[in-house]
């Protein structure tokens, strides 16, 4: 059981927007920062979202995050086939503690 | 270019020690925390550990806190991890990550080692 909450699948067609929620606690996600991350399997977990809703560089603008109170979403709009992955939502916690959800796996059909 | 490579990995019986390290290229090593997560088979992401740049300050996931040490030596560029008294629900790919300098969170790891698998089994 994860500490952050994540819904275990997700689709969208080519040229949609799906949207991932992840829900945690007034320790984690109300008091500190949401980070996403996308992963392929057998690949490094990449970076998209940092600070809530800050891109890195080489992040496609396609890829945006948003917070609310102890709740977190990241938005995908214009699907491609390539997005298709698992996604991690993560925050520290005030324990002294990282924190990732539990994954959701996004499927373009 | 920022390069993490992992190394150390393997089979290990139940009750024994491994010790990874992650070699750290491209990037001043001595100023940036650099965090361990792993990945058990068919499972999601877990955070493992975490320490900071210079001080040197460290942090654990209750599941491993006290069986697990985390390191580095600045003048090698290269950060361990010390696992002992090893369980079978240990087994997991394991990646080192360096923290982003463009927030203050430890799970802001903007780059990210290809991971080295300990299996735990008799």
């Amino acid at each position: 059981q994860s500490v952050l909450t994540q819904p275990p699948s997700a689709s969208g067609t080519p040229g949609q927007r799906v949207t991932i929620s992840c829900s945690g606690s007034s320790s984690n996600i109300g008091s500190n920062t949401v980070n996403w991350y996308q992963h392929l399997p057998g690949t490094a977990p990449k970076l998209l979202i940092y600070s809530n809703n800050q891109r890195p560089s080489g992040v496609p603008d396609r890829f945006s995050g948003s917070k609310s109170g102890t709740s977190a979403s990241l938005a995908i709009s214009g699907l491609q086939s390539e997005d298709e992955a698992d996604y991690y939502c993560a925050a520290w916690d005030d324990s002294l503690n990282g924190v990732f959800g539990g994954g959701t796996k996004l499927t373009v059909l | 270019e920022v390069q993490l490579l992992e190394s150390g990995g393997g089979l290990v019986q139940p009750g024994g020690s491994l010790r990874l390290s992650c070699a750290a290229y491209g990037f001043t090593f001595s100023s940036n925390a650099m965090s361990w997560v792993r990945q058990a088979p068919g499972r999601g992401l877990e955070w493992v550990s975490a320490i900071s740049g210079s001080v040197g300050n460290t942090y654990y996931a209750d599941s491993v806190k006290g069986r697990f040490t985390i390191a580095r030596d600045n003048s090698k560029n290269t950060l361990y991890l010390q696992m002992n008294s090893l369980r079978a629900e240990d087994t997991a790919v394991y990646y080192c990550a360096k923290k982003g300098i463009n927030s203050g969170s430890y799970l802001n790891l903007d780059y990210w080692g290809q991971g080295t698998l300990v299996t735990v089994s008799s």
